[in-house]
């Protein structure tokens, strides 16, 4: 059972570009969440969303950050016009319910350069 | 808004030590509490879960209680092992989210286990 697979690991992209994280979560998982972490600070909470639908968007950014989770293929996170700011590890993590244990992805790294 | 904190943020410990991890949080309406350890450049790999209801949980080498009334949460790591050098994270979730895997996480305490 392969875990939480997140493509690309590093992703290099010139500021005003866009940058586009997938996450396919563990198999029979149908929760996803999104999490960044900055350097030198925690991870925070971006998104949550189930099979179609976002549940708690309360993290992301108020501009040009997006995420979906289709009903086919996997979950992605979606950033337009890249700042140096956005340069962050983001972390997809899935569960097979509320309350269980999540389980984390290896991380998307993210540079703007 | 729920805070949680970690200390101490770094630690080296030879080899063989046992050693304790401390986390506390502000608010007490929490659904689980998890320990994460998280490798330099990896993601994060869940150590052990503790539901609101529950004062430990072992696995191992590892031992994590959880004091609610007083938002506290320590990790106890018995006889250590140069493996074990990593950044251990704390997080919590909340019960009135409406989501119990909505994590709010501490900066995590950076461990190095000496030779």
């Amino acid at each position: 059972n392969a875990g939480v697979m997140q493509n690309p690991r590093h992703l290099v992209r010139r500021r005003g570009q866009e940058a586009r994280l997938r996450c396919s979560p563990m198999k029979g998982h149908s929760h996803v969440y999104w999490y960044r972490q900055l350097p030198e600070e925690g991870l925070k909470f971006m998104v949550y969303l189930q099979k179609e639908n976002i549940i708690d968007e309360s993290g992301m950014p108020k501009e040009r950050f997006s995420a979906e989770f289709p009903k086919e293929g996997p979950s992605i996170l979606r950033i337009q016009q890249v700042v140096r700011g956005d340069s962050a590890a983001y972390f997809c993590a899935s569960s097979s319910n509320l309350g269980n244990t999540i389980y984390f992805g290896e991380g998307s790294w993210l540079t703007v350069v | 808004k729920q805070e949680v904190t970690q200390i101490p943020a770094a630690l080296s410990v030879p080899e063989g030590e046992n050693l304790v991890l401390n986390c506390s949080f502000t608010d007490s309406a929490i659904y689980n509490l998890q320990w994460f350890r998280q490798d330099p450049g990896k993601g994060l790999t869940s150590l052990l879960l503790i539901q609101s209801s529950q004062r430990e949980q072992t696995s191992g080498r590892l031992n994590a209680s959880l004091d609610k009334s007083s938002g506290r949460s320590t990790l106890y790591i018995a006889a250590s092992q140069p493996g074990d050098s990593a950044t251990y994270l704390c997080a919590v979730s909340h019960v009135n989210t409406g989501t119990a895997s909505k994590l709010t996480f501490g900066t995590g305490t950076r461990l190095q286990v000496t030779l």
